[in-house]
């Protein structure tokens, strides 16, 4: 079956520092993929997405590369502000039939420290 | 343009009591629905998806069902709630999965 597996932290950062939040999935079809964050007390944004292998998602300074030769949709961003604090997903649907929804991973939680 | 509608934001309720949670859409026609859960420490859990009025899919067998009477409502229920069932609920609407998945504003139901 499908999963997606992510560092869960917290990872706390300071401002202006580099951020990485690994993602690396396992499918059985080419699926899609995509950063969803979530900030306190909300639901969950769409980020990102990548819907094939060398694609580029990217928004608010953020940026993600679908690597099917390492099975990793990595979410990096260069220079971090408090207001990016939150919970950030993983996400995938196969390209399968059905309507089924998206596996996540379990979340990172995100401290940005000023 | 698209918007989803969930209500309410928060709830608490006895073990042992009914639940109704209730999400709409606007904007768009016979999109697919979803239900998640996500529970402390965990992550989001698919609990139900339907692809249009009547049609329900279970994920996990549970101690919720959920409806869809229109083919913009998806509702919810449980007829008698446990501790476990404490969580934050969330509904999302997709019509192309490749475009991905809009999500409400989330209910955090605490049983107690």
């Amino acid at each position: 079956g499908n999963s997606v597996t992510q560092m869960e932290g917290p990872v706390t950062l300071s401002e202006e520092a580099f951020l990485t939040i690994n993602c690396t999935y396992t499918a059985t079809g080419y699926p899609s993929l995509f950063w969803y964050v979530q900030y306190p007390g909300e639901g969950l944004q769409l980020l990102l997405k990548a819907t094939k292998a060398d694609d580029k998602g990217s928004n608010k300074g953020f940026e993600a590369t679908y690597r099917k030769e390492t099975t990793s949709f990595h979410l990096e961003k260069g220079s971090v502000q408090v207001s990016d604090s939150a919970v950030y997903f993983c996400a995938l649907n196969d390209s399968g039939g059905g309507a089924d929804g998206l596996t996540f991973g379990k979340g990172t939680h995100l401290i940005i420290q000023p | 343009s698209q918007t989803i509608h969930q209500w309410p934001a928060t709830l608490v309720q006895p073990v042992g009591s009914p639940l109704s949670l209730e999400c709409t859409v606007e904007g768009t026609s016979n999109p697919n629905l979803y239900w998640y859960r996500q529970a402390a420490g965990r992550g989001l859990q698919l609990l139900f998806y339907s692809v249009g009025i009547g049609q329900i899919s279970s994920e996990v067998p549970q101690n919720l069902s959920a409806s869809r009477p229109q083919d913009r409502q998806f509702i919810l229920s449980s007829k008698k709630l446990l501790l476990s069932d404490s969580g934050f609920y969330l509904c999302a609407w997709s019509v192309l999965r490749a475009k991905g998945y809009t999500f409400g504003s989330g209910t955090r139901l605490t049983v107690v």
